[in-house]
């Protein structure tokens, strides 16, 4: 089956710095890929859309400055969180479309996810 | 307001007993997805459903898109601990490109 990895899978950080997590297809090409928040015992939450080679869709009330993505490759997705404040820590989840599923059926394989803890 | 509700929020239940998690919306999805996540891990895709009416078996787990494809329920039968985990529907509006999550149903199954 399709591989999603995210790197790192834990990362601990002063307030004020930034952190970038990546998110790799490893052997498919992923022309659109998503990221999560997740609170514990929560659902997941959208962040935002992104499309190789285009500007990323964010989704109401996320702030895109504060959480930039990028989506350079067909196999590489980043998401960094600037400024990071101890209210963004949380779970971060990338996951990659399914190439054969398209914009109806949707189906994504996920990411392991990122714990962020900011201090 | 939640698009999709997942109920019960929380079940914990004997090994060898059988359950059903319902996820209800007052819209339309062109498809849905469940998902079952673990501690720290990403969800895994189960079983996706598109037509209404739809049923679909996977070993002990049994899925069904409801006739207007605005609900969907997930049957456990003789659940195992290994089936213990977070169970996710999500759900795709036409032309949408992107999935809304249910709010999660959290099961225990003991030994």
């Amino acid at each position: 089956g399709a591989v999603v990895s995210q790197h790192p899978s834990r990362v601990i950080c002063k307030s004020g710095t930034s952190v970038k997590i990546e998110c790799r297809s490893l052997d498919f090409q992923a022309t659109t890929m998503f990221w999560y928040r997740q609170f514990p015992k929560k659902s997941l939450m959208l962040m935002a859309t992104s499309n190789e080679g285009s500007k990323a869709t964010y989704e109401q009330g996320v702030e895109k400055d504060k959480f930039l993505i990028n989506h350079a490759s067909l196999t590489l997705s980043t998401l960094t969180v600037t400024s990071a404040h101890p209210e963004d820590s949380s779970f971060y989840i990338c996951s990659a479309r399914v190439p054969r599923a398209g914009q109806r059926y949707n189906e994504q394989f996920f990411g392991p996810g990122t714990r962020l803890t900011v201090l | 307001t939640q698009l999709l509700e997942q109920s019960p929020q929380f079940l914990s239940i004997q090994e060898g007993e059988n359950l059903t998690v319902y996820c209800n919306s007052s819209s339309v999805f062109s498809s849905l997805q469940w998902y079952r996540q673990e501690p720290g891990e990403g969800p895994v895709l189960l079983v996706t459903v598109v037509t209404g009416g739809e049923v679909k078996k996977l070993k002990r787990l049994t899925f069904q898109f409801g006739d207007a494809r605005k609900d969907s329920s997930l049957h456990i039968t003789a659940a195992q601990p290994g089936d213990t985990g977070l169970y996710l529907c999500a759900g795709v509006k036409t032309n949408a490109g992107k999935s809304t999550f249910g709010d999660g149903t959290t099961l225990t199954v003991k030994p």
